[in-house]
């Protein structure tokens, strides 16, 4: 199975700040890389497919790149709203899709 | 509106057996696949199942595979996920999920969660 390895497992940073959350796939995945955010009690929520496309209503401001098997989430203008669980997946070899294990933003 | 919303959790016995419905709304539904995930108590989110647009192509964790199964009622817009043999291991919020336009699932339900415990 691919593993995908997400890092920091934590991290936070202030208002209006640059943040860059990593993952990094255990063998070659393409762009079959997906980002989602997750807020406590609620379910998923996809911001980045295809390692760079965003998906529909998601503001400019989260950005996804690729160089290899090398996933970056950029997240510019943080607000406070963006505190949550940040999750990447891969869906290129599948079955089974993966996912990487979390990083927990804290925006304060 | 696009929308799934799960049924069916609540608290299974060891052993015993679970059933869990996801009815869809607002999109094509006999048009897309679907996908269940799930998610333990203070944990990240795991894959479950994978069901193709008729149900006749469908895929499973390797760990799961042989207790859990996936169905669909394309009539009934609805997608169902049965477990057999449950641990508790299995307890989770388990979530049902499409992706409409998007390569990746954008269309979530909330969730129903399964506690497996005596």
């Amino acid at each position: 199975d691919t593993v995908m390895t997400q890092s920091p497992a934590t991290l936070s940073a202030s208002p209006g700040e640059r943040v860059t959350l990593s993952c990094r796939a255990s063998e070659s995945v393409g762009t079959g890389v997906a980002w989602y955010v997750q807020k406590f009690g609620q379910s998923p929520k996809l911001l980045i497919y295809g390692a760079s496309a965003r998906a529909p209503g998601v503001p400019a401001r989260f950005r996804g790149s690729v160089s290899g098997t090398d996933f970056t989430l950029t997240i510019t203008s943080l607000q406070s709203e963006d505190s949550a669980i940040y999750y990447c997946q891969q869906y290129n070899n599948w079955p089974p899709i993966t996912f990487g294990q979390g990083t927990r933003l804290d925006v304060k | 509106q696009e929308q799934l919303v799960e049924s069916g959790g609540g608290m299974v016995q060891p052993g015993g057996s679970f059933r869990l419905s996801c009815v869809g709304s607002g999109f094509h539904f006999s048009g897309n696949t679907f996908h269940w995930f799930r998610q333990p108590p203070g944990k990240g989110l795991e894959w479950v199942a994978f069901l193709w647009y008729d149900g006749t192509m469908n895929s499973y964790a390797d760990s799961l595979r042989g207790r859990f199964v996936v169905s669909r009622d394309n009539d009934k817009k609805t997608v169902f996920l049965e477990a057999s043999g449950v641990r508790p291991d299995d307890s989770a919020v388990y979530y049902c999920a499409t992706n409409i336009i998007t390569q990746a699932c954008n269309l979530w339900g909330p969730g129903t969660t399964i506690a497996v415990s005596s």
